[in-house]
């Protein structure tokens, strides 16, 4: 039973426009919701991440949008640019359990 | 400050051998975890440890075996390599549970 759901697998966005990433669980108890970036070859690191006290994080380009009642999250990059093609990760956990991850988008921003 | 340090770095066994896969940290973290990355599949907990001679079975622990003798230092077995062991290995730590995980580069590993 997969405990967090991602989708799109891969996404392709034109330089300058908005990516769209969509995650959704099904445990209640999980409270800590973030997302990782990875380049080929390199291990995820860590982009931004939201508790479920509020519904928006936003640094930089790049925003949590968080629905506590749908169970749903998001990632939302502004401005897309070809750095940002990479492979994308949500994740959730509770308490102190690990982290368990989405099987991953692949975004590829094209000039 | 070096981070997460996964050695090595690509390894090729024959179906039966045994290895270990050493991590070590430099930012005195508590926890320390194993995933295993496979196309499609996203990251997959191995095993994971919460502090110095603690260790716990993640979603996927058949066939693997962890040591954390050494708060820094986290060690993955393979007993008897099986071609399913095929993956891409990422060690990470944390502070605690609330906080970012610092992933190593990877150990690329090929069961044949």
């Amino acid at each position: 039973q997969q405990q967090v759901k991602q989708s799109p697998q891969s996404l392709i966005v034109q330089k300058g426009g908005i990516s769209i990433i969509n995650c959704a669980y099904e445990n209640t108890a999980f409270d800590y919701f973030p997302w990782y970036q990875q380049f080929p070859g390199k291990g995820p690191a860590l982009l931004i991440a939201i508790r479920p006290d509020v519904s928006e994080k936003k640094e930089g380009r790049f925003t949590i949008s968080f629905n506590k009642s749908a169970k749903q999250f998001s990632l939302h990059i502004m401005d897309s640019q070809p750095g940002d093609s990479a492979t994308y990760f949500c994740a959730a956990l509770s308490g102190n359990t690990p982290l368990v991850f989405g099987k991953g988008t692949r975004l590829s921003v094209i000039a | 400050n070096a981070g997460v340090t996964q050695t090595p770095k690509f390894r090729v066994l024959k179906t039966g051998q045994s290895m270990t896969l050493l991590c070590a940290q430099d930012m005195n973290h508590e926890y320390m975890y194993w995933y295993r990355q496979d196309p499609g599949m996203g990251l997959r907990l191995i095993h994971y440890s919460v502090g110095e001679g603690t260790t716990a079975k993640g979603e996927v622990p058949d066939g693997y075996n962890v040591s954390r003798l050494k708060k820094q230092n986290f060690l993955l077995g393979l007993e008897s390599a099986a071609p399913s062991q095929t993956s891409v290995y990422f060690c990470a730590s944390s502070p605690g549970s609330f906080y970012g995980y610092t992933f190593g580069s990877g150990t690329r590993l090929t069961v044949v």
